[in-house]
Parts: C-alpha cells; structure tokens; sequence
C-alpha cells in the first residue's frame, strides 16, 4: 500500500521569505503521480503543482516548485517570495489507479 | 472551471440518525470520491466512484454507504449517525479513463453529531 508521510504538522515563515515543506512517500510503483493542494481557511483544496515520475525535471508554477528525488522518494515543495495569501494547509498527495492518498498536512502561517 | 458544490457547509444532526452529504459536479466528470478529514490524519478516502451505479470501498467505508443514481450526483449516507463520524467531509471530482487526471473539491461540509 502506499503511505505519505508529511514530518512539519506547523511551519511559520515571515513574509517574502522562502518556505520547503517536506513530503516523503513510499510506493513500489514505477509510474505514478504527486500532487501538492492547498486549503485554505476558506476550506476549498486548491491544486498546487503536480509531478509525474517519469519525468525528471522538476514541476514548477510561478513562485511554487518541487523538488522531486525519485530514488529518495521525496516530494517537497517551495514557495519563494512568499505571501500572506499563503497561509493555508498545504497536503502532499499520491495518485495511483485515480485515487489519491493523502499525507498528514502540515499548517503553514505566513507572518507579515 | 470545475465546479463542486456540497449542500451544506454545516450540519448538526443527532446519534442515531440518518444524514444525507450530498455533492453534485458539473463537468461530466467520471469519478467522485467522498473524503473525511481530521486533524493529524488528513483526508482519508471513504467511498469512490467511476461510473454510474458503480461504487467501490475507500479506506474507512464502515459506518457509511453511498449512492450514484446520476453522473453528476454522488450521495454520502450515514446509516445511524455516531458520534465519532463528527468530522469534516470533502467530495472530489475528476475525469476518468487516463489515471493521472487531478481531482477537484467542493467545499467541505462540517458534520457534528451530538
């Protein structure tokens, strides 16, 4: 079975400062998706970026970027010059067969 | 844009009873999926659908059943609500045929059971 393991349940940055949230997954899969989604107070989960795994480069939009360690298993997620819009949980997610399993979520807080 | 519309943000309702999560898409989109969210655990997937009148267990599908008589409407039901099926629950959307296709989220309906 797949597992998705988010280690920071609370991060805090201060405004326009650059942010890494952790997001390590475990699969014997070769082929497969990540996704990042974003949920803010206002409650709707919003995609983020997504990655393939066959492909090597890294997703990027706009101010988020992944970093993707195939062999790791790791899937984290920056965002630069960061905003107070920011502040949301943010989930890492597995896609396989059309389904999706979900990491723990970690809170970030983007201080002003 | 995709657009996922659940019927209630908030619904109290007491032990024992039957609740109703409804949640209607609007793009002829193939799948719907039924989450539950709690704090520390993230979303875990309850039941899922690919198709009309086809359903398929999720992760934690004991205590609920659910129903797709249309494409674009797919139906939670708690047989006889209790008190630990207080939470939050989130309906998702997305194409079916290729499997990477992203799932799109109404806005959460926040369940208390009393």
């Amino acid at each position: 079975a797949q597992t998705v393991t988010q280690s920071q349940p609370e991060m805090s940055v201060q405004e326009a400062e650059t942010v890494t949230l952790s997001c390590t997954y475990d699969t014997s899969e070769n082929n497969y998706y990540l996704f990042w989604y974003k949920q803010p107070p206002s409650r709707q989960m919003i995609l983020v970026i997504r990655q393939e795994a066959y492909k090597q480069q890294n997703a990027t939009e706009n101010r988020f970027s992944v970093n993707f360690q195939k062999a790791a298993k790791s899937f984290s997620l920056k965002i630069s010059d960061s905003q107070l819009g920011d502040t949301a949980m943010y989930f890492c997610a597995f896609l396989r067969a059309q389904k999706l399993v979900f990491g723990q979520g970690t809170r970030l807080t983007i201080n002003p | 844009d995709v657009k996922v519309t659940q019927s209630s943000r908030y619904l109290v309702k007491r032990t024992g009873e039957k609740v109703f999560l409804e949640c209607v898409q609007d793009m002829d989109h193939e799948n719907m999926f039924w989450y539950r969210q709690d704090p520390g655990l993230g979303l875990r997937l309850i039941y899922f659908s690919y198709d009309v009148k086809m359903k398929e267990k999720g992760d934690i599908p004991e205590g609920y059943s659910v129903s797709r008589e249309k494409k674009e409407r797919f139906s939670l039901i708690l047989e006889s609500a209790s008190t630990n099926q207080t939470s939050m629950y989130l309906c998702a959307s997305s194409l079916g045929g290729a499997s990477n296709q992203p799932q799109h989220f109404g806005d959460g309906t926040r369940l208390s059971i009393l």
